[in-house]
């Protein structure tokens, strides 16, 4: 079965101070990884994909195989990234259609 | 283009009641989603449509779900019936056959009392 698990609900750090947000998954198969965002009071958004290998205001994410994770990464938050943080997965199981996503970290940067 | 939007964005029901939500994807997009998220759980996938065809329908999807694209551009989510397990955030989204991800719209909020 697909699944996505994000271990932290909440990951609070101070502004400047870097920040790593936890992606694992479960697939058999070569899956496609992403990561979404939802700022307040806005709607859900890509914030990037795997197979692009961008930077994303800051932000990366690789792709571990082997660890079977995606966790995505900043080397200096910033206040605006306080959001909430989704990882979803796709892949040939799903036909490359739907998207399982994870429950969601919410990341709050203090000043 | 407004990007994808959705309508009403909010929606409160008796039990009971039906209710049809509508989603208008971005116009060039010929695949649309609907995902259902509730209160601390991340979106999951309801059903959608390649076209006007419905592809593929999750099993979260009860006989009082139904989902239609009749000319394969906007879409409704009707739920018949409607009962309190139904509260949540109805999301719809879409994308380009083979495109970068998709593009949400900002959800349908149902309430049923």
């Amino acid at each position: 079965a697909q699944r996505v698990t994000q271990p932290e609900k909440l990951l609070s750090v101070f502004k400047g101070a870097p920040v790593e947000l936890k992606c694992n998954y479960s697939y058999s198969g070569s899956p496609e990884l992403f990561w979404y965002v939802q700022y307040s009071r806005q709607r859900l958004q890509l914030l990037l994909r795997h197979i692009s290998r961008e930077s994303i205001k800051g932000f990366t994410a690789d792709l571990n195989k082997g660890e079977t994770s995606f966790h995505l990464k900043k080397p200096f938050a910033q206040e605006e990234d306080s959001a909430m943080y989704y990882c979803a997965l796709s892949g040939m199981n799903t036909g490359f259609q739907k998207l399982v996503f994870g429950t969601g970290t919410r990341l709050l940067v203090s000043p | 283009d407004t990007g994808v939007s959705q309508d009403p964005r909010h929606k409160i029901t008796k039990r009971g009641q039906n209710v049809t939500f509508r989603c208008d994807p971005i116009s060039e997009h010929n695949r649309l989603y609907w995902y259902r998220q509730t209160l601390g759980q991340g979106p999951e996938f309801l059903t959608y449509f390649q076209n006007e065809a419905q592809l593929e329908k999750s099993r979260l999807l009860s006989d009082r779900f139904s989902a239609e694209r009749p000319k394969g551009s906007f879409s409704t989510l009707e739920i018949q019936r409607t009962e309190q397990g139904d509260s949540a955030m109805y999301l719809c989204a879409s994308s380009l056959l083979g495109g970068d991800g998709y593009t949400f719209g900002s959800g349908t909020r149902l309430t049923v009392v």
